[in-house]
């Protein structure tokens, strides 16, 4: 069965540094991989995809992922945080070619120091 | 175009009577997803359908929960004799469907059991 593990449940970084949220994920084939943001009050937004190809996927707000086979990752960067970007960050995976299912992880919040 | 709705957005209720949650996908989209979220964690799948077909019904946790989706538009989920173990956010997705994978979801409904 897919599963997907986001090891940090809480992070916090300071306006204008960087940010990585780590994804690992547990699939038999070539994933479909999926990064959304929640907000307070918001539902969820998808930031970026990955379907094939460019193992680097650019997303909105200036967030991007990159895809590693060999680690079974699939991590979130960006290079500057603005303080807008606190929220709750979930790494999903999925569908497969029978169930059309995403399967996400737990979640990350972030937030972020002025 | 207008997203992924959902009503009520808040709704309590006493353990032991029905209640209906309501989701209407975005316009054209052929598939409709139902999950379910508890506090600190990710969305968990409860059933999903392509038009009006009811695809997997194998996250529904048991027989109190029902969903259908009559005319391929809008879809009900339906809980009967609530417990306190529903509470949740109930959160509805949709997407193109013929293999466009990109869900889009709505605001929720946070269902609260007394």
């Amino acid at each position: 069965a897919q599963s997907v593990t986001q090891p940090d449940i809480h992070i916090t970084v300071s306006e204008g540094a960087s940010l990585e949220l780590r994804c690992n994920y547990s699939y038999g084939a070539t994933p479909y991989l999926f990064w959304y943001v929640q907000s307070p009050g918001q539902g969820l937004q998808l930031l970026l995809k990955y379907f094939s190809g460019d193992t680097l996927v650019q997303g909105i707000k200036g967030f991007e992922a990159e895809f590693k086979r060999s680690q079974s990752s699939f991590n979130l960067r960006k290079p500057s945080v603005h303080w807008s970007d606190a929220a709750e960050y979930f790494c999903a995976v999925g569908p497969t070619g029978t169930a059309s299912k995403l399967t996400f992880g737990t979640g990350t919040r972030l937030q972020v120091t002025l | 175009g207008a997203g992924v709705s959902q009503s009520p957005r808040y709704k309590v209720t006493k353990r032991g009577q029905d209640v209906a949650l309501r989701c209407d996908p975005i316009s054209g989209h052929v598939s409709l997803y139902w999950y379910r979220q508890a506090l600190g964690q990710g969305p968990e799948f409860l059933t999903y359908f392509n038009y009006e077909a009811q695809q997997d019904k194998s996250g529904l946790p048991n027989d109190r929960f029902s969903a259908e989706r009559p005319e391929g538009s809008i879809s009900t989920l339906t809980i009967q004799r609530t417990e306190q173990r529903d509470s949740a956010m109930y959160r509805c997705a949709s997407s193109l469907g013929g293999g466009a994978w990109e869900q889009y979801f709505g605001p929720g409904t946070r269902l609260t059991v007394t």
